[in-house]
């Protein structure tokens, strides 16, 4: 069956440091993956969207790699700031709708 | 320019009850979408609407209905609810869902419990 998933566990880390998201899948071909942030009470909002045949994309402190190979994706943030504490849901292009992932939860602490 | 707009914003209803979500988009966008959040499962598609006057299945349509009513408007009714259609209800859109990589546009959320 087909499975997107991201990482299990709330992200924790100090001002200044960077986060690193993975997103894995099987049973997929996507030939995009996206990026979005969700804040608590709110819709997603598009970050960054990156093709099968880019292996890195970078928007501002956002950097996000694609392996086709691994089936993964990782999502960067560097000199994270405390306004970066969001959910990071990662989304597959799959005939032409979009499959999500749970979500990954960060929070900076300042 | 606001956007997607989704009405209403919380709702309580009882078992069997039915109602209908509205949605609008004010950006021209040909497809509209319908999904549900709920803890620890990410985002789920129970409709959508490539363009207008057409609506398909996601992966989560079973007791619920749409209504591509105009190209801004896309409606999702609930015609019997039930306490497993307790989530956060988002409605998207984007310029045209065929086109690869078109960003999502999403709304605020309905939040809706049922008793």
């Amino acid at each position: 069956s087909q499975k997107i998933e991201q990482n299990s566990e709330a992200l924790n880390i100090q001002e200044g440091k960077t986060a690193t998201l993975t997103c894995n899948y099987t049973n997929y071909s996507p030939a995009y993956l996206q990026w979005y942030r969700q804040d608590p009470g709110r819709g997603p909002v598009f970050l960054l969207l990156i093709r099968e045949n880019e292996k890195e994309k970078r928007k501002e402190r956002l950097k996000v790699t694609f392996d086709t190979t691994l089936k993964q994706s990782l999502f960067h943030i560097t000199a994270s700031q405390p306004a970066d504490s969001a959910t990071y849901l990662c989304a597959l292009l799959n005939d032409y709708k979009l499959s999500f992932g749970a979500g990954t939860t960060v929070t900076v602490r300042a | 320019n606001a956007g997607v707009t989704q009405t209403p914003k919380f709702q309580v209803l009882k078992t069997g009850q039915s109602m209908t979500l509205q949605c609008a988009q004010d950006m021209n966008h040909n497809s509209m979408y319908w999904y549900r959040q709920d803890p620890g499962m990410g985002l789920r598609l129970i409709y959508y609407s490539a363009s207008e006057g057409t609506t398909d299945k996601g992966e989560v349509p079973n007791g619920y209905n749409v209504s591509r009513l105009n190209k801004r408007e896309f409606s999702l009714r609930l015609e019997s609810a039930a306490p497993s259609q307790t989530s956060v209800y988002f409605c998207a859109s984007s310029e045209r869902g065929t086109s690869p990589g078109n960003e999502q546009f999403f709304g605020p959320g309905t939040r809706l419990t049922v008793l």
